[in-house]
């Protein structure tokens, strides 16, 4: 079983709401990653996490928090958004990060549209 | 220069027809491969990765690695107007988790 899953799968916010995005996976995989993708762009990576860790942060802005509460579980915290944040947001795991040969499994994606 | 360069497409194939993705990078570390296709409005979905020189075939499908001329490509036999998608190259240079994408090379089968 290779499924990551995310939730909601749609999202409309203001600039001014506090939101957040979940994801899950029961693989038992140590690797979590956040990427966002815009409209007919591959994705960008954004976060990663290893055994809990927040291990690669790609310069996002502050108004994207993540967390890791568990191994299973990674969030993303949205706050004070701008127009241009609309986009695909992904979940991705894979069984570790260390190793050129990790295999990342993306879930079905939230889109969010912030207005 | 981009670290991997796709052709956008569309690459139009007939129904049937064997379709030929082509993927080159700039990294001589890279080391490993991946294939991702993506559905319109969908997450990417993963078919193939190989590591070593040469050909792996899964199904339809073929991934081949050459390291010396630093191209890795996507052979689908068969096509069908499912096949229909942009196909996602990505690599990966060193041991952490990024993932390097090209633009995707859009693919339309017709019947």
């Amino acid at each position: 079983d290779t499924e990551v899953t995310q939730t909601p799968k749609h999202l409309v916010m203001g600039m001014t709401n506090k939101k957040s995005l979940k994801c899950e996976q029961h693989m038992g995989h140590r690797a979590m990653y956040w990427y966002k993708q815009k409209a007919k762009k591959p994705p960008e990576l954004m976060f990663v996490y290893s055994y809990e860790k927040l291990s690669i942060n790609e310069s996002v802005p502050s108004r994207f928090s993540p967390e890791c509460p568990n191994s299973s579980l990674l969030n993303l915290h949205l706050h004070a958004l701008q127009p241009e944040d609309s986009a695909l947001y992904l979940c991705a795991s894979s069984p570790a990060v260390a190793g050129a040969r990790e295999t990342q499994y993306f879930g079905p994606g939230t889109r969010l549209l912030v207005l | 220069q981009k670290e991997v360069e796709q052709n956008s497409g569309p690459l139009s194939v007939p129904e049937g027809a064997i379709a030929s993705l082509n993927c080159t990078y700039s990294d001589r570390g890279s080391q490993s491969f991946f294939w991702y296709r993506q559905y319109s409005g969908k997450s990417p979905e993963l078919i193939m990765f190989i590591y070593s020189n040469g050909d792996k075939e899964d199904g339809r499908f073929t991934a081949q690695l050459n390291k010396a001329s630093q191209y890795v490509s996507l052979l689908i036999r068969d096509s069908q107007p499912s096949d229909s998608a942009t196909y996602l190259c990505a690599l990966k240079t060193d041991s952490w988790g990024k993932l390097q994408f090209g633009a995707g090379t859009q693919v339309v089968v017709t019947p």
